[in-house]
C-alpha cells in the first residue's frame, strides 16, 4: 500500500460534459474526504464518508456533484455539465485518525 | 461557522533565524487544530496537532484558547523547511476540516 492514489492525475474537458474521478485510500482507513482547491487558496472541505455512508456535504457540493464510495472502500466524484469555474485540483484524503493525502487530480474545463 | 485565517501569503527568513506562521481561528467549541505541510512537487502531509503537543521537525505551535491562535515556531529555520503551511481546524467529530489559505515560507541561504 502506497498511500492513497487518485485517477486520474490530469482532466482536461469541454464545458458541459460529465467527469468522474476516483480515489483508491489507505487500505485500513474507513474514513474518506473530498476536497476543492484553486490557486491561492487551502482546500475546500466538499464531502466526507465514514465507510459507506456519506455523513457530510459542504454547499459547495451543487446539484451538478456526487460522490459514492459504494463498498466502503474506494470512493468516485462525478461531476456532471462542467463549468469553467470547476476547474480546480480535487483532493482526497482517508484517515482513522490523521488524514493521509492523495497526489490530487487537476481539473481543466474549457 | 468555522474559519482560519493565515494573515500572511508570503515569509521570507534567512537560515538560522526564527520564524513563525500565524494562524487564527474561529469556531464554537472545542476544535482540534492541525499544521499541514506540502513541500514543492508532494502532496500535503500533516506536520503537527495540537492535542499531540510535540516537536515535528524542531516546529512547535501552542494553542491559545484566549487568542484563538495556533501560531506555528521553529527558532532556528533551515532551507528545507521552505514549502506552503497549511493551518486546519476540525470538530470533535473529525468530519468537516477547514483549512486556511497558506503560507508560502521561503528560507533563503
Amino acid at each position: 500500500d502506497t498511500g492513497v492514489s487518485q485517477n486520474p492525475r490530469h482532466k482536461i474537458t469541454k464545458r458541459g460534459q460529465n467527469v468522474t474521478f476516483r480515489c483508491d485510500p489507505i487500505s485500513e482507513h474507513n474514513r474518506l474526504y473530498w476536497y476543492r482547491q484553486t490557486l491561492g487558496q487551502g482546500p475546500e472541505f466538499l464531502t466526507y464518508f465514514q465507510n459507506e455512508a456519506q455523513l457530510e456535504k459542504s454547499r459547495l457540493l451543487s446539484d451538478r456533484f456526487s460522490a459514492e464510495r459504494p463498498k466502503g472502500s474506494f470512493s468516485t466524484l462525478e461531476i456532471q455539465r462542467t463549468e469553467q469555474g470547476d476547474s480546480a485540483m480535487y483532493l482526497c484524503a482517508s484517515s482513522q485518525e490523521t488524514q493521509y493525502f492523495g497526489p490530487g487530480t487537476r481539473l481543466l474545463v474549457l | 461557522a468555522q474559519r482560519v485565517t493565515q494573515p500572511e501569503k508570503l515569509l521570507s527568513v534567512f537560515k538560522g533565524a526564527p520564524v513563525e506562521l500565524k494562524c487564527n481561528y474561529s469556531y464554537s467549541g472545542s476544535p482540534e487544530l492541525f499544521w499541514y505541510v506540502q513541500y514543492s512537487r508532494q502532496r500535503l502531509q500533516l506536520l503537527l496537532r495540537h492535542i499531540s503537543r510535540e516537536s515535528i521537525k524542531g516546529f512547535t505551535a501552542d494553542l491559545n484558547k484566549g487568542e484563538t491562535s495556533f501560531h506555528l515556531k521553529k527558532p532556528f529555520a533551515q532551507e528545507e523547511d521552505s514549502a506552503m503551511y497549511y493551518c486546519a481546524l476540525s470538530g470533535i467529530t473529525a468530519g468537516k476540516s477547514t483549512f486556511g489559505d497558506g503560507t508560502t515560507l521561503t528560507v533563503k541561504p
